[in-house]
């Protein structure tokens, strides 16, 4: 079964710093791998989704890697702003289709 | 606009009560999900619907149905809330494309579930 950690559980920068949030997941057989932002009391928003024959995906200030090998993700946020304040979760899909499992999440505090 | 409709926003209900949760989508999307979040924990998957096709999870509780009528609407079913079932209740959509492939899940703004 798919296991999905991330690390640190809580991040407190300041503003304008460029900053790594890492995920890491045990099954390397995953197909592919989203980042989310959820904002307290809130539902999900995807930022990137790494298909299955992708290696990164970029928008904006945000970039995310997925190395299946290692069984590592990373989320690179530059020049981090207070906005971005929010949880950040990863979730891996299996090939069955979507069948997603989430991290724990990384708390991201930017502080002006 | 709203995208991934979730109603109501707040639901009281009382221990053993049936509840029932709703999810709307205006994205013609083939694909509908139910995730349980409780308090500081990360969103896990009850069940998903790829077109009329339901896929339980195995750990789901037999307590926890759910409905997709058509296309747009799916319902989350929960026939005899206990206190441990209070939690926010989190609808997505995705397009399944071919395979395995599909696109970004979109999230409504979910169902916080109280239990007295």
């Amino acid at each position: 079964k798919q296991e999905v950690t991330q690390i640190p559980a809580a991040l407190s920068v300041p503003e304008g710093e460029n900053l790594v949030l890492n995920c890491s997941f045990t099954d390397s057989a995953i197909y592919n791998l989203q980042w989310f932002r959820q904002d307290p009391g809130k539902g999900l928003t995807s930022l990137l989704l790494i298909q299955s024959s992708q290696r990164e995906q970029t928008s904006g200030r945000l970039n995310a890697s997925l190395d299946k090998s290692s069984g590592r993700s990373t989320l690179y946020i530059a020049a981090s702003q207070p906005g971005d304040s929010a949880t950040y979760l990863c979730a891996g899909g299996n090939n069955a289709g979507n069948m997603l499992t989430f991290g724990g999440g990384t708390r991201l505090m930017v502080k002006p | 606009d709203a995208m991934v409709i979730q109603n109501p926003r707040y639901q009281v209900t009382q221990f053993g009560k049936p509840v029932t949760l709703s999810c709307s989508q205006t994205l013609n999307h083939n694909v509908m999900y139910w995730y349980q979040q409780k308090s500081s924990q990360a969103p896990k998957l009850l069940f998903h619907y790829y077109d009329k096709d339901f896929n339980n999870e195995a750990d789901t509780p037999d307590n926890f149905q759910s409905r997709r009528p058509n296309t747009s609407f799916c319902f989350l079913d929960i026939r005899s809330p206990g206190l441990g079932d209070a939690a926010m209740y989190l609808c997505a959509t995705s397009r399944r494309t071919g395979g395995a492939d599909y696109e970004k899940l979109f999230f409504g703004s979910g169902t916080q579930l109280s239990v007295l």
